[in-house]
């Protein structure tokens, strides 16, 4: 099993930019979600789905989109690329949203200029 | 809102010694609580998961032990070793409606073992 998938690992975006990080998961995980990691903050929930075709709004969500078509991938969009997007964003996966161990990717460093 | 805190920040010691992160969080509401490690520049590595119901798990030098009544749980470490050093990071999960799957996370603890 790969796990947890990011890609790109590096993007720098211009100011008004739109781009998808990419998110995928070989472990037949229901529950997905979009992390993000800043300096001297704890991560903070972007967005999450508890399967395929069902997502909803986590702690910071504007600026985002996401969809949820197969229960393997879990693609996050910037639609309009912002500074304060500037962040680590990581993806997460677990069997469902009921307790369980809950694996991360390698993650996507974001530079917005 | 849940609200996690991590203590000390950062804390440096030399090989060998045993050593005790904290974690601390303000609803006793949780499904269960994560440690991850996590390296410079890279992802996060699961630890170990306590569930709720239970009151410590164990995974070699690792031991965790969780009191959800008082908010509280802690790491041990036993026989540090410079391969130790990373960010240890606390993240409990929520256990209604809307909070169900959600990680908290802690700010993280900064280890350094030095030889």
């Amino acid at each position: 099993n790969a796990g947890v998938t990011q890609t790109p690992k590096f993007q720098v975006l211009k100011t008004g930019q739109s781009m998808t990080l990419q998110c995928a998961q070989d472990m037949n995980h229901e529950y997905m979600s979009w992390y993000r990691q800043d300096p001297g903050m704890g991560l903070r929930l972007i967005h999450y789905s508890v399967g395929a075709g069902i997502t909803d709004q986590g702690e910071v969500p504007n600026g985002y989109n996401v969809s949820r078509s197969t229960t393997e991938d879990f693609p996050l969009r910037l639609l309009s690329a912002a500074p304060s997007q500037t962040s680590v964003y990581f993806c997460a996966s677990s069997y469902s949203n009921q307790g369980y161990e809950q694996y991360f990717g390698p993650g996507t460093r974001l530079t917005v200029t | 809102k849940q609200e996690v805190t991590q203590i000390p920040a950062a804390l440096s010691v030399p090989e060998g010694e045993n050593l005790v992160l904290n974690c601390s969080f303000t609803d006793s509401a949780i499904y269960n609580l994560q440690w991850f490690r996590q390296d410079p520049g890279k992802g996060l590595t699961s630890l170990l998961l306590i569930q709720s119901s239970q009151r410590e798990q164990t995974s070699g030098r690792l031991n965790a032990s969780l009191d959800k009544s008082s908010g509280r749980s802690t790491l041990y470490i036993a026989a540090s070793q410079p391969g130790d050093s990373a960010t240890y990071l606390c993240a409990v999960g929520g256990s209604r409606g809307s909070t169900l799957g959600r990680l908290y996370f802690g700010r993280g603890t900064q280890l350094t073992v030095w030889p």
